[in-house]
């Protein structure tokens, strides 16, 4: 079974409007921590947003907020006022156990345009 | 700079030929991981340093794949007798301590087999 699944090859938001993306996730592990990635045409992986399991609140950072339903295992990133810039490869990334050590699970990516 | 350094930044090998890719992670980062990143994919494991140790290497295709780390600094990847399916972004990760402790990539070296 896949560990990350992203359902969106492909997402188009208009500049200054909102959009989310989703993920889900599978682990029994009950220690783990969800995280999201920019990847811009330039090839780097940019790290945004970071959810621990036991984070009661939703993660935010600037325009970025995720929506963590723990019950239905979802990560789902909300990028709020959409920009320009914000056009790149978005990817969904586990990691389970501790955080010393332990490698990250990606999702296949969702692949985000804004339009002017 | 304070970032993660990737050296080269595309590399054509003509298949059968050794490659040697290199990464220079953030200073003061025990944890250093190399994933390969085939087109239109997610990145995908291959290994795991913590200082000089390798603790993890179950993410290497095949034993034609080696990295070491032999300083807990610099980590080198080795492909030896390269074929056409190595083709791929080859990222380099290390993280710090704490309870986040993300991973910072590099620019990922993208290797071409022809």
């Amino acid at each position: 079974a896949q560990k990350i699944t992203q359902t969106q090859p492909g997402m188009f938001v208009q500049e200054k409007e909102a959009v989310t993306l989703d993920c889900t996730y599978d682990t029994s592990d009950p220690s783990y921590g969800l995280f999201w990635y920019k990847q811009p045409s330039s090839g780097e992986m940019i790290f945004l947003i970071y959810q621990g399991s036991y984070d009661q609140q939703n993660a935010t950072e600037g325009r970025y907020s995720l929506n963590f339903q723990k019950a239905r295992k979802s990560a789902n990133l909300v990028i709020s006022a959409s920009q320009l810039g914000d056009s790149a490869m978005y990817f969904c990334a586990m990691r389970e156990g501790l955080p010393s050590g332990s490698r990250l699970t990606f999702g296949e990516g969702t692949q985000l345009t804004v339009n002017p | 700079g304070a970032g993660v350094s990737q050296s080269p930044r595309y590399k054509v090998a003509k298949r059968g030929q050794d490659v040697a890719l290199r990464c220079d992670p953030i200073s003061g980062h025990v944890s250093l991981f190399w994933y390969q990143q085939a087109l239109g994919q997610g990145p995908e494991f291959l290994t795991y340093f913590q200082n000089e140790a390798q603790l993890d290497k179950s993410g290497l295709p095949s034993d034609r794949f080696f990295a070491e780390r032999p300083e807990g600094s610099v980590s080198t990847l080795k492909i030896q007798r390269t074929q056409q399916e190595d083709s791929a972004v080859y990222l380099c990760a290390s993280s710090g301590t704490g309870a986040v402790a993300e991973a910072f990539f590099g620019q990922g070296t993208r290797l071409t087999v022809v």
